[in-house]
This record gives C-alpha cells, sequence and structure tokens, in this order.
C-alpha cells in the first residue's frame, strides 16, 4: 500500500527555495516523516524527519500540517548539486521492517 | 569512520552463478539491511537483521541468502544467480531512525 503521495518531478530555479509536496493522509499517530534524497546512482541520503513540530537542520526545513496528513520539505537556496529524487516516507521511529521507499520526486534545479 | 562500505562496486555473473555481496559498517549499528534497486523504481527491502545472530525476510528475498555472525558484516549472498537479480543493490545500517546507506554494487546477470 503507498502511504505517501508525491509528484513525479519538479523544476526549481538556482538560488531559490525549492517546496516539496507529500501527501499522508493515513499516518497513524506514532508514524514520523521522513525525508531521504538520492543524488544520481548514490545511496539515499538522510535529510530530516519529524513528527508534529515544524523541524530544521542544516540542509533543510520540513513543515508539518497541523492534522498531519501532508508535508513539504523546504530546500531554502536550492544548489544544482541538489538536483535528485527526494523520497517521502512515513514509519514508527523504531522497528526495522518499516522503510518503504515510493519513487518519488525527481528534482531538477535549473541554473 | 567510512561508514557503511560495499564491496565490489560492479560485478557481471552468468546466470547460475554465484557470489557474494559484502557489506561493513563502523559506527557499532545494531540494525543493518539490504535493499536492491531496479531502473527508476525505488529501493525495495531484500532481507535486514536487529543484530548479531537474527536476521529476518524482507519485501523481496526470493533467491537471497544473508547472514550476520557480527555487528560489523552483513554479506547477502546470491546462490544461482537469475537475469532477474540485475539491480543496484545497497546496504544500510542505523541505529535509531536514521539509515546510512553504502555506495551500492551494480549487478548485472547476462
Amino acid at each position: 500500500d503507498a502511504k505517501t503521495t508525491q509528484p513525479t518531478s519538479m523544476d526549481c530555479a538556482e538560488g531559490r527555495a525549492a517546496n516539496l509536496p507529500c501527501n499522508h493522509s493515513t499516518i497513524s499517530g506514532n508514524e514520523y516523516v521522513y525525508w531521504y534524497r538520492q543524488i544520481h546512482s548514490q545511496g539515499p541520503q538522510y535529510i530530516i524527519h519529524g513528527l508534529k513540530n515544524n523541524e530544521t537542520n542544516e540542509m533543510a526545513s520540513l513543515i508539518i500540517t497541523e492534522d498531519r496528513k501532508s508535508s513539504t520539505l523546504i530546500l531554502p537556496h536550492a544548489t544544482l548539486r541538489d538536483t535528485a529524487v527526494y523520497y517521502c516516507i512515513v514509519r514508527p521511529l523504531t522497528g526495522a521492517n518499516n522503510l518503504f521507499f515510493g519513487t518519488g520526486t525527481r528534482l531538477t534545479v535549473i541554473p | 569512520n567510512a561508514g557503511v562500505t560495499q564491496t565490489p562496486k560492479f560485478r557481471i555473473l552468468k546466470i547460475g552463478q554465484s557470489m557474494t555481496l559484502q557489506c561493513a559498517q563502523d559506527m557499532n549499528h545494531n540494525y543493518m539491511y539490504w535493499y536492491r534497486q531496479d531502473p527508476g523504481m525505488g529501493l525495495k527491502l531484500i532481507y535486514y537483521s536487529v543484530g548479531a545472530g537474527i536476521t529476518d525476510k524482507g519485501e523481496v528475498p526470493n533467491g537471497y541468502n544473508v547472514s550476520r555472525s557480527t555487528t560489523e558484516d552483513f554479506p547477502l549472498r546470491l546462490e544461482l544467480a537469475a537475469p532477474s537479480q540485475t539491480s543496484v543493490y545497497f546496504c544500510a545500517s542505523s541505529y535509531e531512525g536514521e539509515q546510512f546507506f553504502g555506495p551500492g554494487t551494480r549487478l548485472t546477470v547476462l
């Protein structure tokens, strides 16, 4: 079962903010929202995760709606190196067999 | 720390051959995973381990075997390679929530 829905692709101008949406309308109370990205041919890279509050780290910000049914990953100043496939995943904080990758959003940063 | 390392980077196998994909981590993580990624698709979990001596099947385990004799190592074994196993294989480890991935092994079965 697909637990998240993301647009297939997006473009963003270099230097502008990239806002990547994710719908997770069936999220459970104990499930977190995780974001990973995969730059061409490399292993996925963890970006950020959150439960219900907005989160920010050195890479990105995560905005989760009050009802937790959707979220947005924000890259504040996109660079060409941010071109990648971005995966939104919902899962409990603990446990092993619960990181399900969909097809993600292919973000292209345009010079 | 080297993080998660995988060998080899590339391999071509003939149908019916066997091989072992190596994975090692130096972060003392209990959890380790093997994924495969087919072209244009997301990652699918093959096997995982929650600690030395403990392994379990993921979403697509058929045709593969694993072992976990130490915390550091989690090799993936293909016994009778088939063209359907042509894919990129990623190993990962985790402590809590965040998974750290290796650089991948690109396997082609002809």
